[in-house]
C-alpha cells in the first residue's frame, strides 16, 4: 500500500524557518516526480513545489519562490520542504503528494495519492 | 498562469440525483484535467484523470467528459458518501492550478 506522512508541522513566528519531511512507503520513490500542495483554513488546495525524481527539475509557486526549497533523499525514501521567511499567509495545512510522471512539469501529470498533511501556523 | 474556474461554487442535492459540475478553463488544456474529491478533515482523493478517465476503485457513476476549455464531471445517482468538495486541476502546464472547488451538501 502507497503511504505519505508528512511531519515537522507547527507553530511558527512570521519570519522564522521550519522544515516539513515527508516519509514514503508502498512504491518506488525514486521513479517518481513529489510535490507539496497546502490548504488554508476553510480554503481551496495551492500547489507549492514540485521535484523530480532524480531532483533535475524542480518548480515553485510564485508565492512561495525564493522562500521554500524543496529536495528530496531518495535513499531515505523521503521528500522536504524548507520553509524560510515564513509569512501569516502561508499558514495551511501542507499536503505531500505522489506524482505520476518522473520529471516535474511534465503534462498529463497528477496527484495521487495524498498524505494526511501536516498543518503549519505562522503567527507572533 | 492558467485560472480554472469551478461552477456552482455549492450545490444542494438529495441521494438519488443526478449532479453536474463545470470547470472552465481560462485557455484550452486538451484533456489535461484531473478531478478529485476531498471529505471533511481528509485528504484529496483522485476520481478522474485525463478529464475521463476513471481512477481504479472509484465508483462507476463518477464521469468526466470535456476537452478544451469546458470539462463536466457528473454523479449519475448520487449516494450519502459522496457529499464532499470537488476540485479540478489541470495539467496542462507548470504550475498546476486548481479550480476553487465545488461543496457538494445535503439538501
Amino acid at each position: 500500500e502507497v503511504q505519505l506522512v508528512e511531519s515537522g508541522g507547527g507553530l511558527v513566528q512570521p519570519g522564522r524557518s521550519l522544515r516539513l519531511s515527508c516519509a514514503a512507503s508502498g512504491f518506488t520513490f525514486d521513479d517518481y516526480a513529489m510535490h507539496w500542495v497546502r490548504q488554508a483554513p476553510g480554503k481551496g488546495l495551492e500547489w507549492v513545489s514540485g521535484i523530480s525524481w532524480n531532483s533535475g527539475s524542480i518548480g515553485y509557486a510564485d508565492s512561495v519562490k525564493g522562500r521554500f526549497t524543496i529536495s528530496r533523499d531518495n535513499a531515505k525514501n523521503s521528500l522536504y520542504l524548507q520553509m524560510n521567511s515564513l509569512r501569516a499567509e502561508d499558514t495551511a495545512l501542507y499536503y505531500c503528494a505522489k506524482g505520476l510522471r518522473q520529471w516535474f512539469g511534465e503534462m498529463g501529470d497528477w496527484f495521487d495519492p495524498w498524505g494526511q498533511g501536516t498543518l503549519v501556523t505562522v503567527s507572533s | 498562469d492558467i485560472q480554472m474556474t469551478q461552477s456552482p461554487s455549492s450545490l444542494s442535492a438529495s441521494v438519488g440525483d443526478r449532479v453536474t459540475i463545470t470547470c472552465r478553463a481560462s485557455q484550452s488544456i486538451s484533456s489535461y484535467l484531473n478531478w478529485y474529491q476531498q471529505k471533511p478533515g481528509k485528504a484529496p482523493k483522485l476520481l478522474i484523470y485525463a478529464a475521463s478517465s476513471l481512477q481504479s476503485g472509484v465508483p462507476s457513476r463518477f464521469s468526466g467528459s470535456g476537452s478544451g476549455t469546458d470539462f463536466t464531471l457528473t454523479i449519475s445517482s448520487l449516494q450519502p458518501e459522496d457529499f464532499a468538495t470537488y476540485y479540478c486541476q489541470q495539467s496542462y502546464s507548470t504550475p498546476p492550478t486548481f479550480g476553487q472547488g465545488t461543496r457538494l451538501e445535503i439538501k
